[in-house]
Protein backbone atom coordinates (compact mmCIF):
# COMPACT_ATOMS: atom_id res chain seq x y z
CA UNK A 1 0.00 0.00 0.00
CA UNK A 2 0.77 3.90 -0.51
CA UNK A 3 2.03 5.63 2.19
CA UNK A 4 0.32 8.71 4.00
CA UNK A 5 1.33 11.47 1.18
CA UNK A 6 1.38 15.13 1.56
CA UNK A 7 0.92 18.24 -0.18
CA UNK A 8 2.98 20.73 -0.63
CA UNK A 9 6.47 19.26 0.95
CA UNK A 10 7.83 22.85 1.57
CA UNK A 11 6.06 26.62 2.13
CA UNK A 12 7.07 29.73 2.44
CA UNK A 13 4.44 32.41 3.35
CA UNK A 14 4.41 35.83 4.79
CA UNK A 15 2.69 36.90 8.07
CA UNK A 16 -1.12 37.05 7.49
CA UNK A 17 -1.72 35.54 4.59
CA UNK A 18 -3.48 32.05 5.10
CA UNK A 19 -2.24 28.83 3.90
CA UNK A 20 -3.78 24.91 3.07
CA UNK A 21 -2.25 21.93 3.25
CA UNK A 22 -3.52 18.66 2.09
CA UNK A 23 -2.64 14.93 3.32
CA UNK A 24 -4.16 11.74 1.72
CA UNK A 25 -4.45 8.72 3.75
CA UNK A 26 -3.44 5.21 3.48
CA UNK A 27 -5.99 3.83 1.33
CA UNK A 28 -8.64 2.09 3.71
CA UNK A 29 -8.05 4.70 6.55
CA UNK A 30 -10.57 6.50 7.88
CA UNK A 31 -8.97 8.16 10.46
CA UNK A 32 -6.57 11.18 9.65
CA UNK A 33 -4.84 13.43 12.56
CA UNK A 34 -2.99 16.55 12.05
CA UNK A 35 0.77 17.46 14.50
CA UNK A 36 2.16 20.29 14.73
CA UNK A 37 6.45 19.40 15.43
CA UNK A 38 8.27 22.53 16.81
CA UNK A 39 12.38 22.08 18.00
CA UNK A 40 10.47 23.95 21.44
CA UNK A 41 7.25 22.46 21.30
CA UNK A 42 8.03 18.85 19.66
CA UNK A 43 4.86 16.98 18.85
CA UNK A 44 1.47 18.60 19.49
CA UNK A 45 -1.73 17.06 18.04
CA UNK A 46 -3.84 19.47 16.63
CA UNK A 47 -6.90 17.76 15.43
CA UNK A 48 -7.97 14.41 14.14
CA UNK A 49 -10.87 13.71 11.49
CA UNK A 50 -13.20 10.36 11.17
CA UNK A 51 -15.93 9.83 8.23
CA UNK A 52 -15.42 13.55 7.65
CA UNK A 53 -16.38 14.65 11.36
CA UNK A 54 -13.91 16.14 13.63
CA UNK A 55 -13.79 13.91 16.52
CA UNK A 56 -10.59 15.31 18.54
CA UNK A 57 -9.75 18.86 18.64
CA UNK A 58 -6.15 19.94 20.49
CA UNK A 59 -5.23 23.24 22.19
CA UNK A 60 -4.85 25.39 18.96
CA UNK A 61 -6.18 28.61 18.10
CA UNK A 62 -9.43 28.89 15.76
CA UNK A 63 -7.10 29.76 13.19
CA UNK A 64 -6.17 26.51 12.55
CA UNK A 65 -8.88 24.12 11.14
CA UNK A 66 -9.55 21.11 9.33
CA UNK A 67 -11.65 18.80 6.66
CA UNK A 68 -12.12 15.97 5.52
CA UNK A 69 -13.56 14.36 2.46
CA UNK A 70 -16.02 11.59 1.57
CA UNK A 71 -12.23 9.38 0.31
CA UNK A 72 -10.72 10.38 3.58
CA UNK A 73 -8.18 13.28 2.19
CA UNK A 74 -7.86 15.86 4.64
CA UNK A 75 -7.42 19.57 4.26
CA UNK A 76 -5.56 21.69 6.97
CA UNK A 77 -5.93 25.64 6.50
CA UNK A 78 -3.93 28.34 8.14
CA UNK A 79 -5.56 32.00 8.24
CA UNK A 80 -3.71 35.13 9.20
CA UNK A 81 -0.51 33.41 9.61
CA UNK A 82 1.73 34.12 12.31
CA UNK A 83 5.53 33.72 12.50
CA UNK A 84 5.49 31.51 15.60
CA UNK A 85 3.34 29.17 12.62
CA UNK A 86 6.67 28.45 11.67
CA UNK A 87 7.04 24.32 12.14
CA UNK A 88 6.37 20.98 10.58
CA UNK A 89 2.91 19.94 9.75
CA UNK A 90 2.47 15.81 10.02
CA UNK A 91 -0.31 14.38 9.34
CA UNK A 92 -1.18 10.50 10.22
CA UNK A 93 -3.67 8.20 9.80
CA UNK A 94 -5.40 5.20 11.24
CA UNK A 95 -7.60 2.54 10.37
CA UNK A 96 -9.52 4.30 13.12
CA UNK A 97 -11.00 1.16 14.53
CA UNK A 98 -11.67 -0.49 17.77
CA UNK A 99 -7.70 -1.97 18.87
CA UNK A 100 -5.99 -0.04 15.62
CA UNK A 101 -4.46 2.65 17.14
CA UNK A 102 -1.13 3.12 15.09
CA UNK A 103 -0.54 6.00 13.29
CA UNK A 104 1.19 5.98 10.45
CA UNK A 105 2.71 9.19 9.24
CA UNK A 106 3.27 11.47 5.78
CA UNK A 107 6.87 13.31 5.15
CA UNK A 108 5.28 16.59 6.76
CA UNK A 109 4.72 20.29 5.19
CA UNK A 110 7.34 22.44 6.30
CA UNK A 111 6.14 25.82 6.52
CA UNK A 112 8.27 29.12 6.97
CA UNK A 113 6.42 32.31 7.93
CA UNK A 114 8.24 35.10 7.01
CA UNK B 1 -3.91 16.12 32.26
CA UNK B 2 -2.01 12.86 30.70
CA UNK B 3 1.21 13.66 29.94
CA UNK B 4 4.66 11.10 28.61
CA UNK B 5 7.94 12.41 29.87
CA UNK B 6 11.39 11.30 28.23
CA UNK B 7 14.12 12.52 30.64
CA UNK B 8 16.68 12.66 28.36
CA UNK B 9 17.01 14.70 25.33
CA UNK B 10 20.11 12.81 24.48
CA UNK B 11 22.22 9.72 25.03
CA UNK B 12 25.32 8.53 23.56
CA UNK B 13 26.60 5.25 23.32
CA UNK B 14 29.23 3.11 21.76
CA UNK B 15 28.55 0.56 19.06
CA UNK B 16 28.07 -2.69 21.15
CA UNK B 17 26.71 -1.21 24.31
CA UNK B 18 23.47 -1.71 25.85
CA UNK B 19 20.75 0.97 25.06
CA UNK B 20 17.65 2.24 27.72
CA UNK B 21 15.45 5.34 26.54
CA UNK B 22 13.32 5.88 29.08
CA UNK B 23 9.79 7.14 29.18
CA UNK B 24 7.13 7.52 31.39
CA UNK B 25 3.67 8.43 31.36
CA UNK B 26 0.88 9.62 33.66
CA UNK B 27 -2.17 8.23 33.86
CA UNK B 28 -4.27 5.43 36.06
CA UNK B 29 -5.71 3.90 33.28
CA UNK B 30 -5.27 1.39 30.60
CA UNK B 31 -3.59 3.51 27.79
CA UNK B 32 -1.73 1.90 24.68
CA UNK B 33 2.49 2.87 24.39
CA UNK B 34 3.97 3.44 21.40
CA UNK B 35 7.57 4.04 20.32
CA UNK B 36 8.23 5.78 16.93
CA UNK B 37 11.52 6.30 15.72
CA UNK B 38 12.80 9.27 13.09
CA UNK B 39 15.47 8.62 11.37
CA UNK B 40 17.93 11.30 9.65
CA UNK B 41 15.56 12.89 6.86
CA UNK B 42 13.34 10.21 7.14
CA UNK B 43 9.41 10.38 8.27
CA UNK B 44 8.56 9.17 11.81
CA UNK B 45 7.30 6.04 11.90
CA UNK B 46 6.46 3.17 14.01
CA UNK B 47 8.60 1.42 16.06
CA UNK B 48 7.04 -0.67 18.59
CA UNK B 49 3.65 -1.27 20.11
CA UNK B 50 3.35 -2.25 23.61
CA UNK B 51 0.47 -4.52 23.07
CA UNK B 52 1.78 -6.61 20.39
CA UNK B 53 5.16 -7.42 22.47
CA UNK B 54 7.50 -7.97 19.69
CA UNK B 55 10.89 -6.98 19.17
CA UNK B 56 11.73 -5.05 16.37
CA UNK B 57 15.18 -4.28 14.69
CA UNK B 58 16.35 -5.93 18.22
CA UNK B 59 14.60 -3.09 20.17
CA UNK B 60 11.84 -4.42 23.17
CA UNK B 61 9.77 -2.25 25.15
CA UNK B 62 7.65 -3.59 28.45
CA UNK B 63 5.37 -1.99 29.98
CA UNK B 64 4.93 -1.65 33.88
CA UNK B 65 2.09 -0.14 35.05
CA UNK B 66 3.50 -0.08 38.56
CA UNK B 67 5.76 2.81 37.25
CA UNK B 68 3.87 3.98 34.61
CA UNK B 69 7.14 3.58 31.95
CA UNK B 70 7.42 2.15 28.72
CA UNK B 71 11.46 2.00 28.92
CA UNK B 72 13.03 1.09 25.08
CA UNK B 73 15.75 -1.40 25.55
CA UNK B 74 18.30 -2.90 23.01
CA UNK B 75 21.21 -5.05 24.35
CA UNK B 76 23.67 -4.13 21.83
CA UNK B 77 23.46 -0.68 20.14
CA UNK B 78 24.31 -0.08 16.34
CA UNK B 79 25.44 2.93 14.32
CA UNK B 80 22.55 2.68 12.30
CA UNK B 81 20.11 3.00 15.60
CA UNK B 82 20.88 6.77 15.36
CA UNK B 83 17.78 8.41 15.25
CA UNK B 84 15.17 10.38 17.19
CA UNK B 85 13.06 7.93 19.37
CA UNK B 86 9.73 9.34 20.70
CA UNK B 87 7.78 7.85 22.92
CA UNK B 88 3.47 8.62 22.48
CA UNK B 89 0.58 7.94 24.70
CA UNK B 90 -3.29 7.24 23.36
CA UNK B 91 -5.86 6.37 25.65
CA UNK B 92 -7.44 8.44 28.86
CA UNK B 93 -9.39 11.58 28.99
CA UNK B 94 -8.27 12.33 24.70
CA UNK B 95 -9.63 9.11 23.79
CA UNK B 96 -8.03 6.81 21.58
CA UNK B 97 -7.61 8.96 18.44
CA UNK B 98 -4.94 11.06 19.27
CA UNK B 99 -1.59 10.59 19.93
CA UNK B 100 0.46 12.20 22.98
CA UNK B 101 3.98 12.41 22.45
CA UNK B 102 7.51 13.13 24.73
CA UNK B 103 9.60 15.54 23.44
CA UNK B 104 12.19 12.81 22.09
CA UNK B 105 15.76 11.23 22.94
CA UNK B 106 18.35 11.51 20.98
CA UNK B 107 20.23 8.52 19.94
CA UNK B 108 23.54 8.85 18.94
CA UNK B 109 25.43 5.47 18.19
CA UNK B 110 29.90 5.71 17.76
CA UNK B 111 31.72 3.14 16.31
Amino acid sequence: KAGVTQTPRYLIKTRGQQVTLSCSPISGHRSVSWYQQTPGQGLQFLFEYFSETQRNKGNFPGRFSGRQFSNSRSEMNVSTLELGDSALYLCASSSGGWGSYEQYFGPGTRLTVT
Amino acid sequence: AQRVTQPEKLLSVFKGAPVELKCNYSYSGSPELFWYVQYSRQRLQLLLRHISRESIKGFTADLNKGETSFHLKKPFAQEEDSAMYYCAFTGGESGYSTLTFGKGTMLLVSP
